[in-house]
């Protein structure tokens, strides 16, 4: 079963620029999670957003969950060539099992 | 600290042959998961313990896979016999509790032909 899925699919953005991607899900959640994925480091948690919190930020990254809209959205500012990777979201069912959603490939060209 | 340690890194095996991963979790840690990620798509939780016990295995192939966690340590995963669909990595991640952030193994990449 699909929880989360990421919007676009792809984003191709020049070093320098913000990147924004954004997640949709379907049940309530307790919190939800954002990953990286790329070919040197694996899966690497980003941050984590709990259902009551509205907005963290960790270093360049921003994450905003929005819960009346099952949505969040995480904002990379001024991106560099290393931040190109696949970004995933990961939601619980209000459970302690969570899932993650198709991702967003982000490239950032140097 | 050291990170979660999985092996091996490849296996390539025939169908209907059986397969076996290793995952060591981070030292301390409560929770163990064990991921399926086919080609372009996000990982599939196959099983998740808690300490020695099985939190959900619900979308875990039990005809063919297992999974055992013995001592609430390390944890092994099996497929028998194996399938040209099961082609994919698979992820071993650990976490300190239940809802905490996931720390990633590097995964095994399984090729099944």
């Amino acid at each position: 079963s699909q929880q989360g899925e990421e919007d676009p699919q792809a984003l191709s953005i020049q070093e320098g620029e913000n990147a924004t991607m954004n997640c949709s899900y379907k049940t309530s959640i307790n919190n939800l999670q954002w990953y990286r994925q790329n070919s040197g480091r694996g899966l690497v948690h980003l941050i984590l957003i709990r259902s009551n919190e509205r907005e963290k930020h960790s270093g360049r990254l921003r994450v905003t969950l929005d819960t009346s809209k099952k949505s969040s959205s995480l904002l990379i500012t001024a991106s560099r060539a290393a931040d190109t990777a696949s970004y995933f979201c990961a939601t619980d069912e209000g459970t302690y099992k969570y899932i993650f959603g198709t991702g967003t490939r982000l490239k950032v060209l140097a | 600290e050291a990170g979660v340690a999985q092996s091996p890194r490849y296996k390539i095996i025939e169908k209907r042959q059986s397969v076996a991963f290793w995952c060591n979790p981070i030292s301390g840690h409560a929770t163990l998961y064990w991921y399926q990620q086919i080609l372009g798509q996000g990982p599939k939780l196959l099983i998740q313990f808690q300490n020695n016990g099985v939190v959900d295995d619900s979308q875990l192939p039990k005809d063919r896979f297992s999974a055992e966690r013995l001592k609430g340590v390390d944890s092994t995963l099996k497929i028998q016999p194996a399938k040209l669909e099961d082609s994919a990595v698979y992820l071993c991640a650990s976490s300190r509790a239940l809802v905490h952030e996931q720390y990633f193994g590097p995964g095994t990449r399984l090729t099944v032909t």
